[in-house]
């Protein structure tokens, strides 16, 4: 079955350190990958996404992103970490095959970011 | 400004109510979406419409219904037939015509039942 999954429900990481999220997929035929972030009681933001191409996707607030087809992975990366990232991040795919439902978008769990000072 | 406006931004409700939450976009989207969200388990889909006056249902459509009688309108009713209401509840929209396309979300409507 076509799932996603998000390793770390939580991630705390000092201000200025590296931030990496993991996300990783099953499927046999590359998809379409997204990255979200929510802030409390708010909705969704996109961050970036893959969809052909470069496999180095770099997105808003300094965030950047590797499609690791050999891997089934999409982890997300920041080089330096800001108070202002805390926030709850979601991976979020399309998958390409299978007779899935038009638009649909598969979540993972969620990996909720915490920076300390 | 395009967007999405979701209301109201918190909804209570008793047990036994039906009960309607709004989602009107600006974006002249032809697809639009609306998703429950729960603690730990990111989001899943309830419904979704791909253009005037059809609909389908998502993965955990028991309980709700919808209607897409406008293009920028996309009503949610949670029915007493829901066995757990409350959550939050996001609603998005995309352009159609390509898979790759992203959704844009709402801000989201919080409802608990009483």
């Amino acid at each position: 079955a076509q799932s996603v999954t998000q390793l770390g429900s939580h991630v705390s990481v000092s201000e200025g350190a590296l931030v990496l999220l993991r996300c990783n997929y099953s499927s046999s035929v590359p998809p379409y990958l997204f990255w979200y972030v929510q802030y409390p009681n708010q909705g969704l933001q996109l961050l970036l996404k893959y969809t052909t191409g470069a496999t180095l996707v770099k997105g808003i607030n300094g965030f950047e992103a590797e499609f690791k087809k050999s891997e089934t992975s999409f982890h997300l990366t920041k080089p330096s970490a800001h108070m202002s990232d805390a926030a709850e991040y979601f991976c979020a795919v399309r998958f390409t095959a299978g007779g899935t439902s038009y638009g649909k978008l598969t979540f993972g769990q969620g990996t909720i970011l915490t920076v300390h000072p | 400004d395009g967007g999405i406006t979701q209301s109201p931004k918190y909804l209570f409700r008793k047990e036994g109510q039906n009960v309607t939450l709004s989602c009107e976009q600006n974006l002249n989207h032809d697809a639009m979406y609306w998703y429950r969200q729960d603690p730990g388990q990111g989001l899943r889909l309830i419904y979704y419409s791909q253009i005037v006056n059809d609909f389908q249902k998502g993965d955990i459509a028991e309980g709700y219904s919808v209607s897409r009688e406008k293009k920028e309108s996309f009503p949610l009713t949670v029915t007493s037939a829901q066995k757990n209401p409350t959550a939050f509840y996001l609603c998005a929209s995309s352009r159609a015509g390509g898979s790759y396309n992203e959704q844009f979300f709402g801000p989201g409507t919080r409802l608990t039942v009483l």
